[in-house]
Formats: structure tokens, C-alpha cells, sequence
């Protein structure tokens, strides 16, 4: 099956501050991705799906000017969490849509985000 | 996309087989179920997915009832690295939405 490689795996930053983060399709080229974040105990949230070379189309409830997302090659999205706040604290997981194989999606193995 | 039911929590005592239930009562024609499987702290993990026939894999087979409105995920033989949550998910485009999904707790 395909990989999806996320990065970082950990982050922990100050309030206030940017993070981003990475996700990458290794071994084919991904037209669309998407962007899932889970709270603890929780399911996972689809926040935006990401197309390659256009606007990111958000989930409702979800700030775009929050979370910006880039999707700027074949390869590689990322989310950048803008101003983050504590509430901003949680599991981020991308995945990718690969037309033509048995599975719909793969996933990265997500990205703690802890904000101080 | 058509909500799914699934219970809460299940156990399951290992090597015995694991029967996970899933209701989709208002899934559409096109649509396929599937399911995947979540390790704590890690991403989702495809398992099956399938339209109308039982499907068979080398992880799990999948049964779903003649009119589709109930699937059952079947592992054959449970082991302790099986536990997890397991998410049925009723879709005919890539855009998936998760339910809350059934904790298996396997048991030695």
C-alpha cells in the first residue's frame, strides 16, 4: 500500500506561537488530501480536504484562518496552526486519497500538538 | 454519507473469533462500507471494505446482509495486538467520516 509520512510526530509549543506540519505522500502522487484532527477518547474530525494546486475546502466550524493549509505539489500538504492556543492541543492526521487502489485512504501516523 | 451505529465497547477473549456489528440503515445504493482500525496514539489503519458481496482478506472478512443495512467485520482468530477501535464507515466518495466507533478490548 501506499505511505504517507507525517512530520513531526511530537511538537510542543508555547501559546502563541505557528506550528506546522507535514504530510507527505512518498511513493505516488496525491491530487487530494485531508486533514483530520481527534481530542482524546474521541473519534476523528475532518477538518478540510486539501487539493493539489487550489484552495483547501473546510469542514464547517473549522477557522480557515486558523488552520492553514497548503497543498502546493503532488507530495505535500501541510497545516500550519496559526496564533496556537491550549485549546489548540490535539492529534492531527492527514491522509490521502489514491485513485485506482483498493484502499480509499492511507494515513499518516498523526502529530501530537501540546501547547503550553 | 449514511451515519453508522456501532457499539460502544466489545471484548473478546484471544483466538476466538471477533464479531464487530455495524448499522447503516439509510446507506444509498452506491455506497460502500469500510472499515478501519484504530491503534492508540496512531493512524488509522485500513481493514475491508466492500458494496455488496462478503469480502475476504488476509486480516478479516466482512459480511454484509442482502438488503446492506447491517455489516458484520469478522476477525478469525483475535489476537492481543487486535485491540483497538474499530470504525465502519458508509461512503461512495474518498471524503470519509468517522463514527465513534467500537473499542475491542482482546483479553489473554
Amino acid at each position: 500500500g501506499a505511505v504517507v509520512s507525517q512530520h513531526p510526530s511530537r511538537v510542543i509549543c508555547k501559546s502563541g506561537t505557528s506550528v506546522k506540519i507535514e504530510c507527505r505522500s512518498l511513493d505516488f502522487q496525491a491530487t487530494t488530501m485531508f486533514w483530520y484532527r481527534q481530542f482524546p477518547k474521541k473519534s476523528l474530525m475532518l477538518m478540510a480536504t486539501s487539493n493539489e494546486g487550489s484552495k483547501a475546502t473546510y469542514e464547517q466550524g473549522v477557522e480557515k484562518d486558523k488552520f492553514l493549509i497548503n497543498h502546493a505539489s503532488l507530495t505535500l500538504s501541510t497545516l500550519t496552526v496559526t496564533s496556537a492556543h491550549p485549546e489548540d492541543s490535539s492529534f492531527y492526521i492527514c491522509s490521502v486519497s489514491v485513485q485506482g487502489e483498493e484502499e480509499k485512504l492511507f494515513f499518516g501516523s498523526g502529530t501530537q500538538l501540546s501547547v503550553l | 454519507d449514511a451515519k453508522t451505529t456501532q457499539p460502544t465497547s466489545m471484548d473478546c477473549a484471544e483466538g476466538r473469533a471477533a464479531n464487530l456489528p455495524c448499522n447503516h440503515s439509510t446507506i444509498s445504493g452506491n455506497e460502500y462500507v469500510y472499515w478501519y482500525r484504530q491503534i492508540h496514539s496512531q493512524g488509522p489503519q485500513y481493514i475491508i471494505h466492500g458494496l455488496k458481496n462478503n469480502e475476504t482478506n488476509e486480516m478479516a472478512s466482512l459480511i454484509i446482509t442482502e438488503d446492506r443495512k447491517s455489516s458484520t467485520l469478522i476477525l478469525p482468530h483475535a489476537t492481543l495486538r487486535d485491540t483497538a477501535v474499530y470504525y465502519c464507515i458508509s461512503s461512495n466518495t474518498d471524503k470519509l467520516i468517522f463514527g465513534t466507533g467500537t473499542r475491542l478490548q482482546v483479553f489473554p
